[in-house]
């Protein structure tokens, strides 16, 4: 697609409950991340996938929460056992490359978000 | 640790006004400085990104300028429509973190027709 694609767009599940998000990122980029954003809040980092490997998970908030990425390309977060404290919109970006140097001047794109509540 | 400000909060002005957006940032150690717009329920659409090596940006309506050694960004919107009424959010690469980026808390813009 010409841009990076998530779902589901809107997510409503019952406490306790496992949900999964999904990310398509933009075809060739090797760079992959997760943010969150509560209401009111500023964006928080979650993961980087550089490839189909996570370079960095810390900020992944409990074990509650993990993320793949398979092919490099698609990548899935799963939180498991929701909490009404998970309510947030998760978003996904990507970049054609993610590493420092010469080619850290790529942009990253953005997901339109999946707008996840839990009750 | 790097911190990134974004003054004003929020800002509402009449549409037609040429308005300044600013974002400073703490360490001068960036690869590079991205502003983007963020709408209510919608995802984050980025601008402008200045490398580290540049002055400013250019993009329509647009203007972005970088001046790394005083840990200062602008965004110029000229002849602002109620159309830009959105959240603006710049965010820094810094250069012992390949792969964040660190936030400013975004300036709410508002504009009245």
């Amino acid at each position: 697609g010409a841009g990076v694609s998530q779902s589901p767009s809107n997510k409503v599940t019952e406490k306790g409950k496992d949900v999964e998000l999904r990310c398509d990122p933009i075809s060739g980029h090797t760079a992959l991340y997760w943010y969150r954003q509560s209401l009111g809040q500023g964006l928080e980092f979650l993961i980087y996938f550089q490839g189909n490997s996570a370079p960095d998970k810390s900020g992944l908030p409990s074990d509650r929460f993990s993320a793949e990425r398979t092919g490099g390309s698609v990548s899935t977060l799963t939180i498991q056992r929701t909490q009404q404290e998970d309510s947030a919109v998760y978003l996904c970006a990507s970049s054609l490359v993610g590493w420092g140097g010469p080619f850290s001047g790529n942009t990253i794109y953005f997901g339109e978000g999946s707008w996840l509540t839990v009750v | 640790k790097q911190e990134v400000t974004q003054i004003p909060a929020a800002l509402s002005v009449p549409e037609g006004e040429n308005l300044v957006l600013n974002c400073s940032f703490t360490d001068s150690a960036i690869y590079n400085l991205q502003w983007f717009r963020q709408d209510p329920g919608k995802g984050l659409t980025s601008l402008l990104l200045i490398q580290s090596s540049q002055r400013e940006q250019t993009s329509g309506r647009l203007n972005a300028s970088l001046d790394k050694s005083s840990g200062r960004s602008t965004l110029y919107i000229a002849a602002s429509q109620p159309g830009d009424s959105a959240t603006y959010l710049c965010a820094v690469r810094p250069r012992d973190s390949n792969y964040q980026l660190i936030w400013g808390a975004g300036t709410k813009l508002i504009i009245k027709p």
